[in-house]
């Protein structure tokens, strides 16, 4: 079964630009969630999507966001980036929170 | 809001030794989840804990749930430098299960 897919692996952006990150889940799997992770702030939840609704949302801006597709591939979205959006993106899928995630590789992204 | 700390921060042991990660919970956790990511890696689920009390070995590794639902523990016997890496403990909002908690994260490192 393959896991999870991310892309792009690695991303280097300049501030104010946007950027859109793509996952796409396990075969079968209807949740996918977002994370950031950063070394000083650890792994800080984004959101969670299911069968293309959001059912949670964690402290992020409005810049930050989401969707999800009929197929559960899943994308998050941050406009007007800043320095500080620095940080590898990681999304899960799962059967459904608050069942175990499966991790994608993540995207670095650096933002300059 | 609700918070998730792991101590210790970080451990450097010398192969064959024990290593122990404590996590605790400001609030009473439906479930626990552990969690492994190497260096350069994304966290890998390793067991999902439920009932109070509950204890699950997966070979070298034992895992608690406390009595009241608020703390966990990860012990390794014996260490090998295959367990390098950072022990992440989770467990879900519980405001809404749609949204799951890191604790701060426990970074192992084990020397030959």
């Amino acid at each position: 079964k393959a896991g999870v897919t991310q892309t792009p692996r690695y991303l280097i952006k300049t501030r104010g630009q946007q950027v859109t990150l793509s996952c796409s889940p396990i075969s079968g799997h209807r949740s996918v969630s977002w994370y950031q992770q950063t070394p000083g702030q650890g792994l800080q939840f984004l959101f969670e999507y299911f069968s293309e609704t959001q059912r949670n949302k964690g402290n992020f801006p409005g810049r930050f966001s989401g969707r999800q597709f009929s197929n559960s591939r899943s994308e998050m979205n941050v406009s007007t980036l800043e320095l500080g959006d620095s940080a590898l993106y990681l999304c899960a899928s799962s059967f459904g929170l608050p069942n175990e995630q499966y991790f994608g590789p993540g995207t670095r992204l650096t933002v300059t | 809001g609700q918070q998730v700390m792991q101590i210790p921060q970080y451990q450097h042991v010398q192969e064959g030794e024990d290593f122990t990660t404590y996590c605790n919970s400001s609030t009473t956790l439906s479930n626990i989840q552990w969690y492994k990511q190497r260096p350069g890696g994304h966290p890998v689920f390793l067991i999902q804990l439920v009932k109070s009390g509950e204890v699950k070995k997966q070979k070298r590794l034992t895992f608690q749930f406390g009595e009241a639902k608020k703390n966990s523990s990860l012990h390794i016997t014996a260490t090998q430098t295959t367990d390098v890496g950072t022990y992440f403990c989770a467990g879900p909002m519980n405001t809404g299960f749609q949204k799951l908690v890191f604790g701060t994260g426990t970074r192992l490192l084990v020397s030959p």
